[in-house]
């Protein structure tokens, strides 16, 4: 069955320190990837993509993230984080062998101390 | 350009109401989602559409209807509230797969 799993459900950092998100996907056929993040109240809002090409990724606000096909993963990385950074991160996995349905992870609630 | 518009952005339901949640997009996309959020839970897909007259089940369908009669318009339809929908409810779209999702405001939706 298709699948996206994250494994950290909430992490806290203070700032300045290095962030690492996990994201493993089960999905069939070539992939497309992504990054959301979602500020309290408000809607997911696009970090990066990965479609194909280059599989390390920048996106905006100084995140990366880079694709290892042979593990599956997807990981979001931040050299050093802001407390502004605070907010719930969802990677994201569709693949047009599936009809194009994007299916989401359980999300990482990301808090950082000032 | 409006986007992705959701009506309405609160409601409250008593338990076997029924009721429409309404997704409008003005960017001419062929793909349409309706989405899910509980906490903890992440979005999970409820249904989805790949173009007007054409709809496929997600993950969570049960309890749902969507039609797309338009290429603008994803209605998505409770008949039986239960408790177990009280959720916020998202809609997205796409122009093709290969792209990142536009979504909407949300509804927040309680049945009681």
């Amino acid at each position: 069955a298709q699948s996206v799993s994250q494994h950290n459900h909430h992490v806290i950092l203070s700032e300045a320190a290095s962030l690492e998100l996990g994201c493993n996907y089960s999905y069939g056929g070539t992939v497309n990837l992504f990054w959301y993040v979602q500020y309290p109240g408000q809607h997911l809002q696009l970090l990066l993509k990965y479609f194909s090409g280059d599989p390390l990724v920048k996106g905006i606000k100084g995140f990366e993230a880079e694709f290892i096909k042979s593990k599956f993963s997807f990981n979001l990385r931040k050299p050093s984080v802001q407390w502004s950074d605070t907010a719930e991160y969802f990677c994201a996995v569709n693949s047009n062998t599936g009809g194009f349905k994007t299916i989401f992870g359980a999300g990482t609630r990301l808090f950082v101390k000032a | 350009n409006a986007g992705v518009t959701q009506t309405p952005k609160f409601r409250i339901l008593k338990i076997g109401q029924s009721m429409t949640l309404q997704c409008t997009q003005d960017m001419n996309h062929n793909y349409m989602y309706w989405y899910r959020q509980d906490p903890g839970m992440g979005l999970k897909l409820i249904y989805y559409s790949v173009g007007a007259g054409i709809t496929d089940k997600g993950e969570v369908p049960n309890g749902y209807n969507v039609s797309r009669s338009t290429t603008e318009d994803f209605p998505l339809r409770l008949e039986l509230a239960a408790p177990s929908q009280t959720s916020v409810y998202f809609c997205a779209s796409i122009p093709d797969g290969a792209q990142p999702q536009h979504f909407g405001d949300g509804t927040r939706l309680s049945i009681l």
